[in-house]
């Protein structure tokens, strides 16, 4: 069936440092690729999302790469701060279906000041 | 605009027991999605509806859960009787649609849910 692997499942960096989160998938037709942000005991939140038709996006400090052929896509945080600590996830959302979303496992980012 | 409201927040039940879960979703999102989270793990999707009506619940173990949305607005999701391993996060998210307009899904609180 349609999987999504994420890593790394954790990532640790100094403040001012950039983070990357990698994800691929399985569905080669997965159109839609959503990033979220979840904390402690909150809702995932979504913060940057991709379409196929498209190979990179960015805004403010945040920007998310797709790369269709190796099934993969990225997400990069630069100039980290404190408040970006939290557990990030990725998703695909695969050919058919009704807006279908599976989900990576997680990455928990730690950013120290 | 509102978001997703869910209740409870959290329940705590002995196994065997059941217990039924609350969503009401953003006004005008006809999508509304059932999702199970395992501590340390990402949301996996339990049951979709597309207003009243169930597009894909082939996630739910339907031996013991079930959910419904009857008037296409508000939705509840139910477990009888409950498992030690059903233990989680049960978050309920919102979309407008499914269209290509409509992708984005928006989550609500979610009720963590404690089977002892």
């Amino acid at each position: 069936g349609e999987n999504v692997e994420q890593h790394p499942s954790t990532l640790s960096v100094q403040e001012g440092d950039s983070a990357v989160i990698k994800c691929t998938y399985s569905d080669s037709a997965s159109n839609y690729f959503p990033w979220y942000k979840q904390e402690l005991g909150k809702r995932p939140q979504l913060i940057i999302d991709i379409r196929s038709n498209v190979g990179e996006k960015k805004d403010q400090r945040i920007a998310v790469t797709l790369n269709k052929t190796a099934k993969h896509f990225s997400l990069h945080i630069t100039e980290t701060q404190p408040e970006d600590s939290a557990v990030y996830f990725c998703a695909a959302r695969p050919s058919g279906g009704y807006n279908k979303l599976i989900f990576g496992a997680g990455t928990r980012l730690a950013v120290h000041p | 605009e509102a978001g997703v409201a869910q209740s409870p927040r959290y329940k705590i039940i002995e196994k065997r027991q059941s217990v039924a879960f609350w969503c009401n979703p953003i006004s005008g999102h006809a999508t509304l999605y059932w999702y199970q989270q395992i501590l340390g793990q990402g949301p996996k999707l339990l049951i979709q509806f597309q207003n009243n009506g169930v597009v894909d619940d082939s996630q739910l173990p339907k031996d013991r859960f079930s959910a419904e949305r009857l008037k296409g607005v508000d939705s509840t999701l139910k477990i009888q009787p409950a498992k030690l391993e059903d233990s989680a996060v049960y978050l309920c998210a919102s979309s407008l649609g499914s269209g290509a307009s409509s992708y984005e899904q928006y989550f609500g609180p979610g009720t963590r849910l404690t089977v002892t």
